[in-house]
């Protein structure tokens, strides 16, 4: 693996289902994040985790939980989808969440919810 | 609140400049990003300011003025290749990213 790699790279998804987005990156940074990138509309962060153990909440957690059980890995999880969760989903990563460094991004997820 | 305003779309000639402008508000400022995203790619890192000035980098050159909470992307020599979006992001002072909807760069020959 080189970068950030996320699964799967495109879903469609009935209401109601669970649906965990993976993501995993070998840089070994710290900070990871989630966003949801819809038409006509910036980035919105999800989650944000600055370091393995630790999540906090962004501008629009609402639907959605993550974990970071290492420094590895930080999935999303959808527990119950609802249309409007229809997007596409960016996980990105950053050497320290407290400073200047830019963010890395895996290539996407676009989710449908029917 | 926080924002971040950028014009939706631009149109520009293939071998010209295009000035990107970008104005933004955020609790706390710890810098000002611009990343480039092709349609159905990723974002990718072009520039980072925090001191007001500009920033050279190639063909692309990234402004700021904090005092006007105003930055600008200049992009010299336009090639087919840059059309894309351009994504104006402002790190406020939790040093997480409030972005801007992007600005779609059309390129014509």
């Amino acid at each position: 693996i080189a970068g950030i790699t996320q699964a799967p790279t495109s879903q469609i998804l009935a209401a109601g289902r669970r649906m965990t987005l993976r993501c995993t990156q070998d840089m070994r940074h710290n900070a990871m994040y989630w966003y949801r990138q819809d038409l006509g509309l910036g980035l919105r962060l999800i989650h944000y985790s600055n370091t393995a153990g630790t999540t906090g909440k962004g501008e629009v957690p609402d639907g959605y939980s993550v974990s970071r059980a290492n420094t590895d890995d930080f999935p999303l999880t959808l527990a119950s989808a609802v249309p409007s969760q229809t997007s596409v989903y960016f996980c990105a990563s950053t050497p320290d969440g407290s400073s200047y460094n830019e963010q890395f991004f895996g290539p996407g997820t676009r989710l449908t919810v029917l | 609140g926080q924002n971040i305003d950028q014009p939706t779309e631009m149109t520009a000639t293939e071998g010209a400049i295009v000035q990107i402008n970008c104005t933004y508000q955020t609790s706390g400022f710890n810098g000002l990003f611009w990343y480039q995203q092709h349609a159905g790619e990723a974002p990718t890192f072009l520039s980072y300011n925090v001191l007001d000035g500009l920033e050279e980098k190639g063909r692309f050159s990234s402004f700021l003025s904090r005092s006007k909470g105003y930055s600008y992307l200049l992009l010299k020599e336009l090639q087919m290749k840059d059309s894309a979006s351009y994504l104006c992001a402002a790190m406020d002072s939790n040093y997480q990213l409030i972005w801007g909807a992007g600005t779609k760069l059309i390129i014509k020959p």
